[in-house]
């Protein structure tokens, strides 16, 4: 099928091992961060969020963590599985209804 | 969440003609929202349609190109007019998914422009 991931950065992972994809947002006053994962053909899929009062949530499997020193965002996943190759996006939300997302990463499981 | 039914999946259209999306959501929201996702980009919001009211269009979109209707809570359709190559694009309906959910969206309609 289509991808949207086609001029996206890569990150090419062993199927087992950990990922780390990171993200740069942009503005400091932003207070809620969400997670999405995009597989081909399909629209994005919430994966975990973080509000700017924590630095660190966990999931099933995967771990965002927060720097707002730095403006920065990572997704970590544990074991990583076939299942998880994706595109990848941040989003941030200031309070408003809009979100900006980010340029997105695309997950590549090597088996 | 909410479940976002869109439709068509895909189209490929001829330059100059005009396609309408549509977007059903299983319960009524208030705000409904259109994306656009660009081949290799992220996504950037077209519009925001309430019910009752005019869409509100962010900077770069316009009513003309891009007319949107929500006649009820639970349904919108985009049109994207006068097409030309340059708006070959996935487009996105989305609702507020709730508490600890974001957005929820839709699986997207590819539109291809010949």
């Amino acid at each position: 099928g289509e991808s949207v991931g086609l001029h996206l950065p890569t990150l090419s992972v062993q199927e087992g091992d950990n990922s780390i994809i990171n993200c740069a947002y942009s503005n400091s006053a932003s207070d809620y961060f969400i997670w999405y994962k995009q597989e081909s053909g399909k629209g994005p899929q919430f994966i975990i969020d973080i509000r700017s009062n924590m630095d660190k949530r966990q999931g099933q499997r995967v771990t965002v963590l927060l720097n707002k020193t730095v403006k920065h965002l990572s997704l970590q996943i544990a074991a990583t599985q076939p299942g998880d190759s994706a595109v990848y996006f941040c989003a941030e939300n200031s309070g408003t209804y809009k979100y900006i997302f980010g340029t997105g990463t695309r997950l590549k499981v090597l088996a | 969440s909410a479940v976002i039914s869109q439709k068509p999946s895909r189209d490929i259209c001829q330059r100059g003609t005009s396609l309408t999306i549509q977007c059903q959501v299983d319960s009524q929201v208030t705000m409904m929202f259109w994306y656009r996702q660009q081949p290799g980009q992220s996504l950037t919001l077209i519009a925001t349609a309430n019910q009752g009211s005019e869409a509100t269009y962010e900077s770069g979109f316009v009513i003309d190109k891009f007319p949107i209707s929500r006649p009820n809570l639970t349904f919108s359709t985009l049109t994207v007019s006068n097409m030309s190559p340059e708006d070959s694009s996935i487009y996105l309906c989305s609702v507020e998914g709730g508490p600890n959910y974001g957005y929820t969206f839709g699986s997207g309609t590819r539109l291809t422009v010949v």
